[in-house]
């Protein structure tokens, strides 16, 4: 089975600086998808940054990226350049293949880690 | 074009009484999953539609749960009874080809 750890329950990060959430996953499938989402106190899942399993390159989109390091079966996300508004919890989430192998189904989540960003 | 959207977005029930949550995907999109999180725990998968067909329902914790998706667009879960530890956020989302999933804003439901 699938499995997604995210070890840092919160994070605290000081404006304008660089932070890293950790995510490291577990699966037996050879091509999966990576994904971070954002949730901030409104609710809404927001989708971030996507990283494939056969992208040789590292995924980024704007002051996001994700720091793939496959062989070590981890996903980090970091943000540069903090902003109060990127004060939220944040969830890693991988894509599997469903039972027939024929189309992208379900994403099994980590806890989510609880972003803090201080002025 | 509309993101997904979800009603209500907050329930009140007692326990043992019946409470339907409705999903309205982005129009177009095939696929369509609901997800639950319940206090202080990870989000976790309930079931997958491609169009009106159940592609995987294996996270459904029980058969109090009892989802629908009419003529492939709008989609239900319905939990009866319901009981306490159903209380939690019910997501619903949706995707073109089961690539990148847009997720609506959630339902809260707390069962008393």
């Amino acid at each position: 089975a699938q499995k997604i750890t995210q070890t840092q329950p919160g994070m605290f990060v000081q404006e304008k600086e660089a932070v890293t959430l950790d995510c490291t996953y577990d699966t037996s499938d050879q091509s999966y998808g990576l994904f971070w989402y954002k949730q901030p106190s409104s609710g809404e899942m927001i989708f971030l940054i996507y990283q494939g399993s056969y992208d040789e390159q590292n995924a980024t989109e704007g002051r996001y990226s994700l720091n793939f390091q496959k062989a070590r079966k981890s996903a980090n996300l970091v943000i540069s350049a903090s902003q109060l508004g990127d004060s939220a919890m944040y969830f890693c989430a991988m894509r599997e293949l469903n039972a027939g192998g024929t189309s992208y189904g379900k994403l099994t989540f980590g806890q989510g880690t609880i972003l803090t960003v201080h002025p | 074009e509309a993101g997904v959207t979800q009603f209500p977005s907050h329930s009140v029930i007692e326990k043992g009484q019946t409470v339907t949550l409705r999903c309205d995907p982005i129009s177009g999109h095939d696929n369509l999953y609901w997800y639950r999180r319940v206090m202080g725990k990870e989000i976790k998968f309930l079931l997958h539609f491609v169009k009106e067909s159940k592609q995987d329902e294996s996270g459904m914790p029980n058969n109090r749960f009892l989802a629908e998706r009419t003529g492939g667009t709008y989609s239900t879960l319905k939990v009866q009874p319901a009981e306490l530890e159903d209380s939690g956020v019910y997501f619903c989302a949706s995707s073109p080809y089961g690539d990148e999933q847009f997720f609506g804003p959630g339902t809260r439901l707390t069962v008393l």
